[in-house]
């Protein structure tokens, strides 16, 4: 069965940067675009980019550009997203996403979702 | 940035009876394709969203047939014909005409 599995909470200062890994399983990792949601507290969700894990190709949100990276390693099937610069505003819960038959798509394949908490 | 913006933000609504949400957006979501691009998405307390429909009108797979979309260009409505205790959560809808996808700000429906 299909799986994202992503990487433990984190607790960041201001500035630093975040990685976040989401490991998917249980089918051809390569087929499937990722896509990066972000939910803050108590607040409705924020598309971050999404990756193509075949090329490695990626599009951001242009909130985000210049302080986010996606990247895939297909020997681990995994896929990272890394935010640089981090503020109390980036306290959020980041969800990888499986694009589904239409790319800007996200079907029914999430992850758990991993709290990056962004405090001095 | 395409805007989305939902109404209401809450609703609250009795067993067995209808609701209804909007969806409006700021251009228009009909592609060159053909198709229009437009998604909604229901997130159940403590969990990752589902997708319940995409371009305006099509259940996604697994999805009962008490929800529907409908709408063309810039308005569209997610209808629910009999609310259960289970469609409890936040709705949201989502544009994906091209890769700077937006959500509405969801809206939160309760049981009555």
């Amino acid at each position: 069965q299909v799986q994202l599995v992503q990487s433990g909470a984190e607790v960041k200062k201001p500035g630093a940067s975040v990685k976040v890994s989401c490991k998917a399983s249980g089918y051809t990792f390569t087929s499937y675009y990722m896509h990066w949601v972000r939910q803050a507290p108590g607040q409705g969700l924020e598309w971050m980019g999404i990756i193509n894990p075949s090329g490695g190709s990626t599009s951001y949100a242009q909130k985000f550009q210049g302080r986010v990276t996606m990247t895939r390693d297909t020997s681990t099937s995994t896929v990272y997203m890394e935010l640089s610069s981090l503020r109390s505003e980036d306290t959020a819960v980041y969800y990888c996403a499986r694009g589904d038959f239409e790319i800007t798509m996200m079907g029914n394949y999430w992850g758990q979702g991993t709290l990056v908490t962004v405090s001095s | 940035d395409i805007v989305m913006t939902q109404t209401p933000l809450s609703l609250s609504v009795t067993p067995g009876q209808p609701a209804s949400i909007s969806c409006k957006s700021s251009q228009s979501l009909l592609h060159s394709d053909g198709k229009t691009y437009l998604y909604w998405y229901l997130q159940k307390p403590g969990q990752s969203p589902q997708l319940l429909i995409y371009e305006v009108s099509s259940r996604f797979s697994g999805v009962p047939d008490r929800f529907s979309g409908s709408g063309s260009g810039t308005d569209f409505t997610l209808k629910i014909s009999r609310v259960e205790a289970e469609d409890v959560g936040v709705y949201y809808c989502m544009q994906g005409i091209h890769l700077q996808i937006t959500f509405g700000q969801g809206t939160r429906l309760e049981i009555k």
